[in-house]
Order: C-alpha cells, then structure tokens, then sequence
C-alpha cells in the first residue's frame, strides 16, 4: 500500500521569494510520484512527475522537485513565486491498477 | 494536444432528476476515469475503464453510472442523487500502463454539480 502526507496545509510565501511545499510518501516499492496544482474551479493540471529517472525533476512554469530516497520525500520548489502560482497543490502517487493516491493537498498563497 | 474536455461547467439537478455529465479526449488514451472532488478536498476516485471496459468501480452507489461507449467519450449518468453528491466531477484520462511503464493522467476542468 502507499501513502502521502503533505506536511503543510497552507503556505504563505509573498512575490518574488522561494517557494516549499513539502511532501513526504510511504510506499512498498519504487514508486512514480507526481505534483498536480488546481486553480479555483479548475481541474488539475501536472506540473511534473518522478519515474525512476534522475532524482530531480523539471516541470513547468518553473517549478521543481527532488526524489529523496533515503528521506521519503518529494518536495516541490519554485525559485520565486508569482502571484499566478497561488493555489491548491497535490502530492500524487501511483499505486497498482493505475490508482492515483492523492495528499490532502497544499494551499499555496502568493502575497504582493 | 493534452486537453480533456467535459460538459456542462456547471450543473443544477433536483433530486429526481436523471441528467448525464460527459467527458472527452482525443490523445488516444485507452484508460478513462471519474474522480468526485469535495470542497478543500482531494479527489476521490469513483470509476476506472480500460479499453472501454469497467475496470475499477470504488463502491459508488448506484445512482451513478458510468458508461464508455468508444474510446473517446465517457460519461455519467446521474439519477436521484442527494444533496450531499454536489460537488465537482473530474474526468482524467491516460495510456494504460503496461509492464513497469507508468503514465499521468490528465484532468479535465471539471463538472460543478448542484444537487437541490
């Protein structure tokens, strides 16, 4: 079985400053883990995934993400934030039968 | 072409009657799913088809069903629901992983689903 915990609710960061979100998984083998973000009413669109290959991983607009092994973790991060990046992201991993298990989710806030 | 698209936006039903939401992507994936989003929530998965067959069905009751009649479309068909199904319907689609390969799914924007 697998699991995710994203370790904050909120996040508060204003413009221009680094962004974390933290994500910690738990899982039984290798597992392929994805960053999903939704805007307000919106559906949720990726942002980036990890699949067994390098450990650090693009996605768009400027986010990143490393697979840490040793620690469980896959934490997003952005350089600096832009109000545009304002929020709810998801923790996403994949378990059997094509099932994703999401985290309860992450509401980023981008101050001016 | 990554776009998954569903109608209506947005949806007002009483609690007897029978409407379908509809979802549709044109990336040749073979593997479709329904997912329920409840406010500041998650979303919860509902139905999985492969290769337009049910694959996955997590104990939605029965007055939601689904149905994939080609490869393309999937829909959902709605029928005395309650006031506590109103929430945002989420249809994704990917490849169908074989092996150890492993794909995304990708999301439409959503149905928002009023029931009053």
């Amino acid at each position: 079985a697998q699991s995710v915990t994203q370790l904050d609710s909120h996040v508060s960061v204003s413009e221009g400053t680094p962004v974390l979100l933290r994500c910690n998984y738990s899982s039984s083998y290798s597992p392929s883990l994805f960053w999903y973000v939704q805007h307000p009413n919106k559906g949720l669109q990726l942002l980036l995934k990890y699949t067994s290959a390098a450990t650090l991983v693009k996605g768009i607009n400027g986010f990143e993400a490393e697979f840490k092994k040793s620690e469980t973790s896959f934490h997003l991060t952005k350089p600096s934030a832009h109000m545009s990046d304002a929020a709810e992201y998801f923790c996403v991993v994949k378990g059997t039968a094509r099932q994703l298990t999401f985290g309860s989710g992450t509401q980023l806030t981008v101050l001016p | 072409d990554t776009e998954v698209t569903q109608t209506p936006k947005h949806l007002v039903m009483g609690m007897t009657n029978k409407k379908s939401l509809k979802c549709e992507q044109h990336m040749g994936h073979r593997a479709m799913y329904w997912y329920k989003q409840k406010a500041k929530k998650p979303p919860e998965l509902m139905f999985v088809y492969s290769y337009e067959k049910l694959s996955i069905n997590e104990s939605v009751p029965s007055r939601f069903s689904p149905e994939c009649p080609n490869s393309s479309l999937l829909n959902l068909h709605l029928h005395a629901l309650q006031p506590e199904d109103s929430a945002l319907y989420l249809c994704a689609s990917s490849q169908v992983a074989l092996g150890l390969a492993d794909y995304e799914q990708y999301f439409g924007p959503g149905t928002r689903l009023t029931v009053t």
